[in-house]
């Protein structure tokens, strides 16, 4: 149980388009999910918190407009990195948080923007 | 603020050799604490945590971790290394709940020699 999915696993992209991720909690509701990014051999970087139903929470330097977070249900939250550039390229991991608030991981998205 | 320090950012150990990975923190509460290892291109995997209680925390594949509050923290041991153990390992930090916006230290690499 508690399993996490990612989609897709990669993306390549052209400079100024936009790409969306998925995250989905796969045997579980989540009411909150949180995405990470993770530049090549970094930690993980918490980029915001996603409230179903609600507007997400950006931590402090993260883009809003750039990042559009949506957790339109208890089971999925989309990440789209709107006019991605170069370097918006990097490793894209979610987490949903299941019963007793532990966060469980996805596989995460290599995005990269050509 | 809440944050993790891991002063070792890469560990080569023998095969069958013991292991251990320290985790400094600093947070202003009771913390949670959490690690995790993550595979090349992959996502984390949950090694173990710890909320309260015994201070020595059993998780999976062997590994185990010490809480000691007068020093801060919480490092991670194995007492015999397997050439699968070669990852990244992240150590984290959560606050209220547990679970909510993990806070990661930088991470060591573990390179396991034959």
């Amino acid at each position: 149980g508690a399993v996490v999915s990612q989609h897709p696993s990669w993306v390549i992209c052209k400079s100024g388009t936009s790409v969306k991720i998925e995250c989905r909690s796969l045997d579980f509701q989540a009411t909150t999910m949180f995405w990470y990014r993770q530049f090549p051999k970094q930690s993980l970087m918490l980029m915001a918190t996603s409230n179903e139903g609600s507007k997400a929470t950006y931590e402090q330097g993260v883009e809003k407009d750039k990042f559009l977070i949506n957790h339109a249900s208890l089971t999925l939250s989309t990440l789209t990195v709107t006019s991605a550039h170069p370097e918006d390229s990097s490793f894209y991991i979610c987490s949903a948080q299941g019963v007793g608030n532990e966060q469980f991981f996805g596989p995460g998205t290599r995005l990269t923007v050509l | 603020a809440q944050s993790v320090t891991q002063p070792d950012i890469h560990i080569t150990v023998s095969e069958g050799a013991s292991l251990e990975l320290r985790c400094n923190y600093s947070y202003g509460a009771t913390p949670y604490l959490f690690w995790y290892v993550q595979s090349p291109g992959q996502g984390l995997q949950l090694l173990l945590k710890y909320f309260s209680g015994d201070t020595l925390v059993q998780g999976i594949k062997g590994f185990e971790a010490e809480f000691k509050r007068s020093q801060s923290s919480f490092n991670l041991r194995k007492p015999s290394v397997h050439w699968s153990d070669a990852a990244e390992y992240f150590c984290a930090v959560g606050g209220g709940a547990a679970g909510n916006k993990l806070t990661f230290g930088g991470g060591t690499r573990v390179l396991v020699k034959p």
